[in-house]
Order: structure tokens, then sequence, then C-alpha cells
């Protein structure tokens, strides 16, 4: 298995655009989660996701954002529209089982202008 | 609510020095807790649990229930210990974690 994959690793965008950043987490994985990593902050726990169903949102910072998984192996994180201050680095990860070991993608470098 | 506190953003210390990263958490029932590693422009990866009991390229964490701490320790610092490193604590399929501390460690 190639791990948890992100696309883009790079996104540079202008405030007031659509963002999508994507996940694959590793098959068989049964929990997803999705991170922002800033230097103020550290890493936020945005959403996480277990057998595709959200079960806790309240990290996501407002409505410009929403996550979604239509199926066991693809989630999508959507900010619309993008702000200076939502650069950071987001990363996706996923963990085979409760209170298990997390893998992490390479995470998506978003810059918004 | 579950809550992992690293009250040291950054660390410096030399190379051959011991070295401890703090965390403490707040958790009402029995928590899993780990310590992720992040070098520079890399993905997280998990450097130990506290399950596991084990040590990882030299570092050990002992879990202290009554303290509700898990530091993070190595007896001698090496350069390519240098990176963030973030305490996460474990429980019902939420990983929670700490703001991290970057540890440098200088020749």
């Amino acid at each position: 298995d190639a791990g948890v994959i992100q696309s883009p690793r790079h996104e540079v965008t202008e405030m007031g655009q659509e963002v999508t950043l994507r996940c694959k987490p590793i098959s068989g994985h049964n929990s997803l989660f999705w991170y922002r990593q800033t230097m103020m902050r550290g890493l936020e726990l945005l959403i996480y996701f277990n057998n595709n169903v959200p079960i806790d949102d309240s990290g996501m910072p407002e409505d410009r954002f929403s996550a979604k998984m239509p199926n066991a192996s693809f989630s999508t994180l959507k900010i619309q529209p993008s702000e200076p201050r939502d650069s950071a680095v987001y990363f996706c990860a996923s963990t085979p089982g409760p209170t298990t070991e997390a893998f992490f993608g390479q995470g998506t470098r978003l810059t918004v202008v | 609510a579950q809550r992992v506190t690293q009250p040291e953003k950054l660390l410096s210390v030399f190379k051959g020095a011991p070295v401890e990263l703090k965390c403490n958490y707040s958790y009402s029932g029995s928590p899993e807790l780990f310590w992720y590693v992040q070098y520079s422009r890399q993905r997280l990866q998990l450097l130990l649990r506290h399950i596991s009991r084990e040590s990882i390229k030299g570092f050990t964490a002992d879990l202290n229930k009554g303290e509700t701490s898990f530091h993070l320790k190595k007896p001698f610092a090496q350069e390519e210990d240098s990176a963030m490193y973030y305490c996460a604590l474990g429980s019902n399929y939420k990983l929670t974690f700490g703001k991290g501390t970057l540890l440098t460690v200088n020749p």
C-alpha cells in the first residue's frame, strides 16, 4: 500500500476561490481525520469520520469549510470561499481502528493570496 | 473533553545532552497516549505509544496517571533528533494532538 495519499501537494489560490483538498486513506482503515497545521496553533483536528460517517466536526472553523467521505477510499475537504487566513498545511490521516496508530499523508500546503 | 498540553513551543539542547519534552493531558477515562515526530517538511509519523512501553531511537515515555503526564525523554540527544514532536491522546476514534514542541539539537 502506498500509504495515505493527498492531492494536491501544493495549492496556491486567490482569495474568494473554492479549494478542494483530496485524500485517499489506507485500504481497510476505518477512521479518517483531517488536520490543519499552522505555526500559531500547531495541529488542529478539523473533522473525523468513522466508517465514512462524520463523527465530530466541532473543529471545523466555520461554514466555509466542509468535508465529505462518499466512500471508504476517498474524502474531500472543501473551502468556499477561501481566505488568506486559511493558509496552512492540511493533513489527512487514517487509522485501522479506535486508538491505534494514525498514518498521515504528506499534506497539502495551501496558500491563499 | 480531552486536551493535550505541551508547554514548550521551542526546546534547544546541545548534542549529547539529555532532553525531556513535556506533555500533560486532560481526560476522564483511560487514554491511549502517543508521541509523533515530524522531521522537516515530512509527514508525521508515530514515534512511540505508551501501551507498548518500548524505546524508539533512544526515546522513552512513561505514562504517569497521577500527574496526567506522558513526558518524552532521551538521555543523549543527537543532531538528527531535531524535529517537531507532538504528543497525542486517543480515545473513541478521536486523536487529539498538542500544539507541538520544536526540538533543536545543536552540534
